[in-house]
């Protein structure tokens, strides 16, 4: 079994700011992980997500997270935000073996970006 | 296309009535998900099938009824729900259960029951 930690509820930023999002899993298996963003009253999209090979990664609107196994870590950072960037972030986690059906999100973060 | 899609966008309804949720995808996936999000928590999961058959039910209760008449589509059959059950319902699919897990999630449905 997997379990995901957000030690942050709600973090607040100005815009332009740099902003990191912390997310700590415990799993006695490999792991895949995921970073997914809710804009309010919106569906989940996928943000980045870590399954093998190089530790950094990269989304498209310049959001970085970085994969420390020996931290059992996924933290997501942005070096500087803005307004819509604003949203719910969640990190989950999955086995990488057999029938890995489930998703394990983590509370959430509510990132609130102000001018 | 790389949408799932889900209908109705909102939806109310009372304590006796009997509805249903839609959700559509065309990607070719294989497994598709039912999840029950309420307000400021993440999801938490259903209902999984996968290749049209029921895989994993989440110990819901019977007032909720999944069916998948095809590989496209998924159903929630609603009746008799409590006003506890208002949520964001949200549907999301897969290739398969096995690799990597990635799920694509569609827009959701509001759900308010009075």
């Amino acid at each position: 079994a997997q379990s995901v930690t957000q030690l942050d509820s709600q973090v607040p930023v100005f815009e332009e700011a740099p902003v990191e999002l912390r997310c700590n899993y415990s799993s006695s298996v490999s792991v895949y992980l995921f970073w997914y963003v809710q804009y309010p009253n919106q569906g989940l999209q996928l943000l980045l997500k870590y399954l093998s090979g190089s530790t950094l990664v990269e989304s498209i609107n310049g959001f970085e997270a970085e994969f420390n196994k020996s931290q059992t870590s996924f933290h997501l950072r942005k070096p500087s935000v803005h307004i819509s960037d604003t949203a719910e972030y969640f990190c989950a986690v999955s086995g990488s073996g057999g029938s890995n059906y489930k998703l394990t999100f983590g509370k959430g973060t509510l990132l609130t970006v102000n001018p | 296309d790389t949408e799932v899609t889900q209908t109705p966008k909102h939806l109310v309804m009372g304590m006796t009535n009997k509805k249903s949720l839609k959700c559509e995808q065309h990607m070719g996936h294989r497994a598709m998900y039912w999840y029950k999000q309420k307000a400021k928590k993440p999801p938490e999961l259903m209902f999984v099938y996968s290749y049209e058959k029921l895989s994993i039910n989440e110990s819901v209760p019977s007032r909720f009824s999944p069916e998948c008449p095809n590989s496209s589509l998924l159903n929630l059959h609603l009746h008799a729900l409590q006003p506890e059950d208002s949520a964001l319902y949200l549907c999301a699919s897969r290739p398969g259960l096995a690799g990597s897990n990635e799920q694509f999630f569609g827009p959701g449905t509001r759900l308010t029951v009075l």
